[in-house]
């Protein structure tokens, strides 16, 4: 059964303080891995990862995939009270024939003033 | 930009009532998805569909059914919604072309709660 872990569960930071969220997966047929910030409300997009060891950027977030160990961290750096979200890491089963995705739990940051 | 939208934000029901949850989207996708989200447990999907009137059973489809007349419209239907059945109720869509991202778009969710 194709699985995805995150940790931690939760973690409180302070502004300014750099954070790493983790992501691991079993899957059968893995073909990529997204991660996507939910406020309140809609989960939005932030990387797809297909290749090992190609760091996606945006801004201060970042995200990197490793297929051989079958993981993924996601980095922010110089926190902001905006950045308090949960952090959702889900993960492409292409086995079936639709886009089916994995979702892990969650990582719930919140950064401190 | 995409946008997704979910009819209600927040939705209380009896238990035994049949309950409609709508999604719309207006980008055109073949994809549209029906997930519920619950402490510890994710997202989990409930339903999908890959085109009009087509529909495929997710990972927990017991209690709910679908419906896609439309192709912007989604509908997950709860013939006789029950106590276990509160949650959150979050809807997706994405393109059936393969580009660089091929994202899920998400919906704002609906919260309901069955009494």
């Amino acid at each position: 059964e194709d699985k995805v872990v995150q940790s931690p569960l939760s973690l409180v930071v302070h502004e300014g303080d750099t954070v790493t969220l983790n992501c691991s997966y079993e899957v059968t047929n893995f073909r990529s891995l997204l991660w996507y910030k939910q406020e309140k409300k809609a989960p939005t997009f932030l990387f797809m990862l297909t290749s090992s060891g190609i760091e996606k950027k945006s801004g201060r977030l970042s995200s990197i995939l490793d297929k051989k160990e079958l993981f993924s961290i996601l980095n922010i750096t110089a926190t902001q009270t905006g950045d308090s979200a949960v952090y959702l890491c889900a993960v492409e089963d292409g086995n079936t024939g639709f886009q089916k995705l994995v979702f892990g739990t969650g990582t719930r940051l919140l950064v401190s003033p | 930009d995409v946008k997704v939208t979910q009819s209600s934000r927040y939705l209380v029901k009896r238990t035994g009532e049949k309950v409609f949850l709508e999604c719309v989207q207006d980008m055109d996708h073949e994809n549209m998805f029906w997930y519920r989200q619950d402490p510890g447990l994710g997202l989990r999907l409930i339903y999908f569909s890959y085109d009009v009137k087509m529909k495929e059973k997710g990972d927990i489809p017991e209690g709910y059914s679908v419906s896609r007349e439309k192709k912007e419209r989604f509908s997950l239907i709860l013939e006789s919604a029950s106590t276990n059945q509160t949650s959150m109720y979050l809807c997706a869509s994405s393109s059936l072309v393969r580009g660089p991202y091929n994202e899920q778009f998400f919906g704002p969710g609906t919260r309901l709660t069955v009494l």
